[in-house]
């Protein structure tokens, strides 16, 4: 098992460029999300999936775009980078049920700097 | 929404001390989780808990629902132990937001 797995795991954009975030499970969980952490505020939610095809918001969900097209992946979109979008992202999952999730498992984060 | 503070913010102890860490929250929880992110970055769950006791070797973790905290316990503490530790909580009417505390740096020095 790989796990979670995250690409790239570094990047550097320009204001205004836009970019896809790689996320990628092998352990056939349902959920699936994506967090930013910035120094002193912990990680936060941006959204999240608990299937194919169901996405919702998480806290901090402006400028980012996801789709969960097949259970394995879960993709991040920044359409118009803004340097307020500079941080390091992190992805997780775990199984799910209708009562909530489960353990989290990580992945190793991809570190992003917009200019 | 649901809040997650956590304590101590900074911890510093000699190898082979003990410590507690504490997590408060603010509204009933279905899902508590502690992780322990290491010095390169890497997130690991150590606990699901969001009742009761559990050990894992030299760690241990204890949330009392009702009276809305959870504790983590380092016995023993090593170098690697090293690293910011954070409470995660789903709670608040939600069954799928995960809410992190801002985390407690721990420094264990040789």
């Amino acid at each position: 098992n790989a796990g979670v797995t995250q690409t790239p795991k570094f990047q550097v954009l320009k204001t205004g460029q836009s970019m896809t975030l790689q996320c990628a499970q092998d352990m056939n969980h349902e959920y699936m999300s994506w967090y930013r952490q910035d120094p002193g505020m912990g990680l936060r939610l941006i959204h999240y999936s608990v299937g194919a095809g169901i996405t919702d918001q998480g806290e901090v969900p402006n400028g980012y775009n996801v789709s969960r097209s097949t259970t394995e992946d879960f993709p991040l979109r920044l359409l118009s980078a803004a340097p307020s979008q500079t941080s390091v992202y992190f992805c997780a999952s775990s199984y799910s049920s209708g009562w909530g999730t489960d353990t989290q498992y990580f992945g190793p984060g991809t570190r992003l700097t917009v200019l | 929404g649901i809040q997650v503070e956590q304590s101590p913010p900074d911890l510093i102890l000699q190898e082979g001390a003990n410590s507690t860490l504490r997590c408060n929250f603010s509204d009933s929880v279905n899902n508590l989780q502690w992780f322990h992110q290491n010095p390169w970055g890497q997130l690991i769950n150590l606990f699901y808990i969001p009742s009761g006791t559990k050990q894992n070797g030299r760690l241990s973790a204890t949330t009392v629902a009702t009276e809305r905290y959870s504790l983590l316990y380092i016995s023993s503490s090593q170098t690697t132990d090293s690293g910011v530790y954070f409470c995660a909580v789903v709670g608040g009417g939600s069954n799928y937001k995960l809410t992190f505390g801002k985390g407690t740096l721990l420094t264990v020095n040789p």
